[in-house]
């Protein structure tokens, strides 16, 4: 069965600061997608990017990056120069063979000004 | 991607009532699902909504507690029936679209409360 884990529950930080949310999953297939969503105090869950199975290249969009590494089954998540806009939960998830979406527990990220 | 509303956005309701959540995409979807958020906890899959049959519920979910249509491939309901307090979550709709169909996009989400 697949699992997703995101080990910090809660991360403060200061504006500016670079932050890592950190990710692991557990899956016995060979083709799956890893998930970011986004959700702020309004409640909405925000789709920030999806990354195939097949695919370690590292992506960079703005002041956001990722890192998958699948030899440590894991897809972190780096936010460059903090921003109190930033401040929300961050989910992981993962989607198998099954084709259900597994979240991880997710992270509450704070941005301090 | 897909644009995916819901109503109500939020609501208070009494113990022993039920409340249907409408979820409207804007374009035509093949999977539509619904989870529940509750206080500070991660998302759980509630049921797949499937367009002209019954939906497929997950374990710890029951089609009398939480039945929902999906008459269409734009539209889908969920109610929650006979509430009790426990009920308070949010609850979130989802769709994976023609074009793009290993990718789920939420809704808003309904933040219910139960008193």
């Amino acid at each position: 069965a697949q699992k997703v884990t995101q080990a910090q529950t809660e991360i403060s930080v200061v504006e500016k600061e670079d932050v890592t949310l950190d990710c692991v999953y557990e899956t016995r297939d060979t083709t799956y997608y890893l998930f970011w969503y986004k959700q702020p105090p309004s409640g909405e869950l925000v789709f920030l990017i999806r990354r195939n199975s097949f695919d370690e290249q590292n992506e960079i969009s703005g002041r956001y990056s990722w890192n998958f590494q699948k030899s440590t089954s894991s897809f972190n998540f780096t936010i460059t120069a903090s921003q109190v806009v930033d401040s929300a939960v961050y989910f992981c998830a993962l989607k198998d063979a099954g084709n259900m979406l597994t979240f991880g527990g997710g992270t509450r990220l704070m941005v301090k000004p | 991607s897909a644009v995916i509303s819901q109503k109500p956005s939020r609501d208070i309701c009494q113990r022993g009532t039920s409340l249907t959540i409408q979820c409207q995409v804007d374009s035509q979807v093949t999977m539509m699902f619904w989870y529940r958020q509750q206080p500070g906890q991660s998302l759980t899959l509630i049921a797949t909504a499937n367009q002209g049959s019954e939906a497929t519920y997950e374990s710890g979910f029951v089609i009398d507690k939480f039945p929902i249509s999906r008459p269409n491939l734009t539209f889908s309901t969920l109610t929650v029936s006979n509430m009790s307090p426990e009920d308070s979550s949010i609850y979130l709709c989802s769709a994976e679209g023609a074009l793009d169909p290993d990718t789920q996009y939420f809704g808003p989400g309904t933040r219910l409360t139960v008193l």
